[in-house]
């Protein structure tokens, strides 16, 4: 099955820097991938999404690039801030399987 | 809209007892359903997932199952709570427009 790797588990940037996220996967017919982010003891929400026939898409100060020869995936958040602060879980799919990495422990320090 | 409805929130249940939790969706047809948990400080692991009434797929072995009674309810039990089964626990839908939404989800502490 899929196995969704992520680095790195914890990262610590100052207010206003970037951060950058990076997870890989097993599956060459994985064909959607989410990032979600998860504020202590709340559900994970949708941040950003990319599907396989993209190589990178933006959203304000957040943006993720694909790469499906080499089965990696990345989030970039810019202008990081004190609320940006949060765990974020990259997931890769295909069909009704969804696989999640082991998620990155994001602290913005102001 | 489509919303998703898991309850209860908080649960603390003896080893031994039985579990039932339940998830409901509405404003949608036939979703596939999910049920993850999440380990303290841990990912996010998929037990089951449903594309249908009566159709269940199990990831991974344990005491846990779960049913789908109706089109938009997906139930996740346990007969026997074991202390490793504490953890949070996250009902899912999906759809190809919306992907994945969650559950406000279910912290379970085996005492």
């Amino acid at each position: 099955g899929e196995n969704v790797e992520q680095h790195p588990s914890t990262l610590s940037v100052q207010e206003g820097d970037s951060a950058v996220i990076k997870c890989t996967y097993s599956d060459s017919a994985s064909n959607y991938f989410p990032w979600y982010k998860q504020e202590l003891g709340k559900r994970p929400q949708l941040i950003i999404d990319i599907r396989s026939n993209v190589g990178e898409k933006k959203d304000q100060r957040i943006a993720v690039t694909l790469n499906k020869t080499a089965k990696h995936f990345s989030l970039h958040i810019t202008e990081t801030q004190p609320e940006d602060s949060a765990v974020y879980f990259c997931a890769a799919s295909k069909g009704n399987d969804m696989r999640f990495g082991a998620g990155t422990r994001l602290t913005v320090k102001p | 809209s489509q919303t998703i409805h898991q309850w209860p929130a908080t649960l603390v249940q003896p080893v031994g007892s039985p579990l039932s939790l339940e998830c409901t969706v509405e404003g949608t047809s036939n979703p596939n359903l999910y049920w993850y948990r999440q380990a303290a400080g841990r990912g996010l692991q998929l037990l089951f997932y449903s594309v249908g009434i009566g159709q269940i797929s199990s990831e991974v072995p344990q005491n846990l199952s779960a049913s789908r009674p109706q089109d938009r309810q997906f139930i996740l039990s346990s007969k026997k709570l074991l202390l490793s089964d504490s953890g949070f626990y996250l009902c899912a839908w999906s759809s190809w427009v919306y992907g994945y939404t969650f559950g406000s989800g279910t912290r379970l502490t085996v005492v």
